[in-house]
């Protein structure tokens, strides 16, 4: 069964960082694209970055562009998001997901969530 | 970027009614590549269909996708009380981008 564990949310002061971590069992994870996907208080969903089982390939959504990095090693099962130069409206569950087929993001995590405010 | 649009943004139905979630794409889908999400209060999505009309596995057949370029839809044949959820569409042909969703509550 697939698990994806994510971690590492918190409050954080506008202008910050935060690193997310997320840990994945029960798949082959060197072989699968993963993601982030985010959602706002209330609001609906919005896909973050995404990175090649490889880690050759990766693309950011325009809004985190230059902002965010996203990452992992193979060898832990483990996917990362490094957020810098965090805004207000970062504020969000942020989830770890696969992403197969093209993009669709059949497993998701719990989220994890991250306030950014003053 | 495609920009979906989901209507109605909240449908009130009774168990037992046929439920209609319509998503519409600002360009064309490429590949039909469109796929939709169910979200309960508190839980992650979960994906129901993908490529218009291909059911995830252990998806129940109630749940049907179809429609092709610009315009999707979601029909649920007979609501049951666990459906009552946000419903959300996601085009997954240039790049990724999500509908803002929609409701269906218990009327």
């Amino acid at each position: 069964e697939v698990q994806l564990v994510e971690s590492g949310g918190g409050l954080v002061q506008p202008g910050g960082s935060l690193r997310l971590s997320c840990a994945a069992s029960g798949f082959t994870f060197s072989t699968l694209w993963m993601s982030w996907v985010r959602q706002a208080p209330g609001k609906g969903l919005e896909w973050v970055a995404n990175i090649k089982g490889d880690g050759t390939e990766i693309y950011y959504a325009d809004s985190v562009k230059g902002r965010f990095a996203i990452s992992r090693d193979n060898a832990k099962n483990s996917l990362y998001l490094q957020m810098n130069s965090l805004r207000v409206d970062d504020t969000a569950v942020y989830y770890c997901t696969t992403d197969e087929w093209h993009g669709i993001f059949p497993s998701w995590g719990q989220g994890t969530r991250v306030t950014v405010s003053s | 970027e495609i920009v979906l649009t989901q209507s109605p943004a909240t449908l009130s139905l009774s168990p037992g009614e046929r439920a209609t979630l319509s998503c519409g794409a600002s360009q064309s889908v490429r590949n039909n590549y469109l796929a939709w999400y169910q979200q309960k209060p508190g839980l992650a999505p979960r994906l129901l269909i993908s490529a218009a009309s291909t059911r995830a596995t252990g998806i129940p057949d109630r749940f049907s996708g179809s429609g092709s370029g610009t315009d999707f839809t979601l029909t649920i044949s007979r609501v049951e009380p666990e459906d009552f959820a946000v419903y959300y569409c996601q085009q997954y042909g240039n790049s990724k981008t999500f509908g803002q969703g929609t409701k269906v509550e218990i009327k």
